[in-house]
C-alpha cells in the first residue's frame, strides 16, 4: 500500500527564512509525485511535479529514491506563500488516483 | 472555462437528512473524484470515476454513494446525514497531460450536520 507522510502539520518560519516543507512516502514501485497548494480561500491547485523538475513561485522539490523523500523546499519564504501544502503520490501507471499526505500548514510572518 | 464548479458553497442539515453535492466541470476530463478534507486528515478519497459510467469506492465510502451522470458530472448523495459527515468536501477532475497529470479542483462545499 501506499502511504504519504507529511510529519509537520504547522510550519511557522518569519519572511526571508529558508523553508523546507517534508514529504515522505512508502511505495514499492516508481512513484510520481506532486505538490498542491491551497492558499486561504481559494481551491486547492498543483504546485509542482516531479517528473517536470521545474521551479514554481521559487519553490523546488527533488525526488530523493534513497530517502523516500520528496521535501518542498524555498530559500526566501514571502508572505504570500502562507498556505496549506499538500504531498501527493501516485503508482506508475494505471488510473490517476493520487494518495494525499495530511497536509502541513505553513504561516510566513513579516 | 469556469473548469470545475460545485453547488451549494455551503450547507446545514440535521441529523438523517439527506442531500446531493453536485460538481461539473467543462473541461472534458474522463476522471472525477470527490474527497473530504477533515483537519488533521488531509484530504481523503470517498469516491471516482475513471470514465463516463464508471465508479469505484476511494477510502472513505461509507456513508455516500455517487452518480456520474455524464462525462460532465458527478454528484455525491448523502442519504442520511451524519454529524461525522461534517466536512469541506472537493469535486476534481482529471486528464493526462504532456509530462504528467494533474487534477483541477472545484471551491469546495462546506457541510454542516448539527
Amino acid at each position: 500500500a501506499q502511504r504519504v507522510t507529511q510529519p509537520e502539520k504547522l510550519l511557522s518560519v518569519f519572511k526571508g527564512a529558508p523553508v523546507e516543507l517534508k514529504c515522505n512516502y512508502s511505495y514499492s514501485g516508481s512513484p510520481e509525485l506532486f505538490w498542491y497548494v491551497q492558499y486561504s480561500r481559494q481551491r486547492l491547485q498543483l504546485l509542482l511535479r516531479h517528473i517536470s523538475r521545474e521551479s514554481i513561485k521559487g519553490f523546488t522539490a527533488d525526488l530523493n529514491k534513497g530517502e523516500t523523500s520528496f521535501h518542498l523546499k524555498k530559500p526566501f519564504a514571502q508572505e504570500e506563500d502562507s498556505a496549506m501544502y499538500y504531498c501527493a503520490l501516485k503508482s506508475a501507471g494505471g488510473s490517476y488516483i493520487p494518495t494525499f499526505g495530511r497536509g502541513t500548514s505553513l504561516i510566513v510572518h513579516p | 472555462n469556469a473548469g470545475v464548479t460545485q453547488t451549494p458553497k455551503f450547507q446545514v442539515l440535521k441529523t438523517g437528512q439527506s442531500m446531493t453535492l453536485q460538481c461539473a466541470q467543462d473541461m472534458n476530463h474522463n476522471s472525477m473524484y470527490w474527497y473530504r478534507q477533515d483537519p488533521g486528515m488531509g484530504l481523503r478519497l470517498i469516491y471516482y470515476s475513471a470514465s463516463e459510467g464508471t465508479t469505484d469506492k476511494g477510502e472513505v465510502p461509507n456513508g455516500y454513494n455517487v452518480s456520474r451522470l455524464n462525462k460532465r458530472e458527478f454528484s455525491l448523495r448523502l442519504e442520511s446525514a451524519a454529524p461525522s459527515q461534517t466536512s469541506v468536501y472537493f469535486c476534481a477532475s482529471s486528464e493526462p497531460l504532456a509530462g504528467g497529470q494533474q487534477q483541477f479542483f472545484g471551491p469546495g462545499t462546506r457541510l454542516t450536520v448539527l
